[in-house]
């Protein structure tokens, strides 16, 4: 049972690039989450979905999309890529919005 | 600013000593829940407590929440290196789904 898979796991940008991470669960969990996680500041919640077909921003949006295609995919798009972007994101699903799974990771370094 | 704010940010004991974890905020929640989180990896919910004055153990781990729901303590008793990681407590709003975290206490446990 692979539970939440994130992929990529690393990732190098140059300023200005976009890129997407793609986020699976197979836990056919309604609510997705994307964080992201910096030193001295826990988990802030990017956007999230709520089911199929929905998405909503989270407390720190601002230079992210999000996609929800499909239930059991979460896409998270920088579409031009800043320094301040460098980060760890966490995607997280969860069945009624209580108990999170998350997956393991992606550390993204903007240069 | 933090919506919860977790002391101390950082925490190294010896085997076998004991440590507590504290979780407070001027906010009221519906629940609180406690993660731990391993280097490489993302978080993985310890508890939820739900209930003002619950108290919770998991064998040497006890969770307490306030009397007005409002903070959290978690306390490890005879405390191991397999307790080594980072502790971060998150708290579901009044009025929605969506979870608050604090920044986390890192615990180190020296053999």
């Amino acid at each position: 049972n692979a539970g939440v898979t994130q992929t990529p796991k690393f990732r190098v940008l140059k300023t200005g690039q976009s890129m997407t991470l793609l986020c699976a669960q197979d836990m056919n969990h309604e609510y997705m989450y994307w964080y992201r996680q910096d030193p001295g500041m826990g988990l802030r919640l990017i956007h999230y979905s709520v089911g199929e077909g929905t998405t909503a921003k989270g407390e720190v949006p601002d230079g992210y999309n999000v996609s929800r295609l499909k239930k059991q995919n979460f896409l998270l798009g920088l579409e031009s890529a800043a320094p301040s972007q460098t980060s760890v994101y966490f995607c997280a699903s969860s069945l009624q919005g209580q108990k999170l799974f998350f997956g393991s990771g992606t550390q993204l370094s903007v240069l | 600013t933090q919506l919860l704010e977790q002391s101390p940010q950082f925490l190294s004991i010896q085997e076998g000593e004991n440590l507590t974890v504290y979780c407070n905020s001027s906010s009221v929640f519906s629940s609180l829940q406690w993660y731990r989180q391993e280097p490489g990896e993302g978080p993985v919910l310890l508890v939820t407590v739900v209930t003002g004055g619950e108290v919770k153990k998991l064998k040497r781990l006890t969770f307490q929440f306030g009397d007005a729901r409002k903070d959290s303590s978690l306390h490890i008793t005879a405390a191991q290196p397999g307790d080594t990681g980072l502790y971060l407590c998150a708290g579901e709003g009044l009025r929605d789904y969506k979870l608050s975290f604090g920044a986390g206490t890192t615990v180190t446990v020296r053999a």
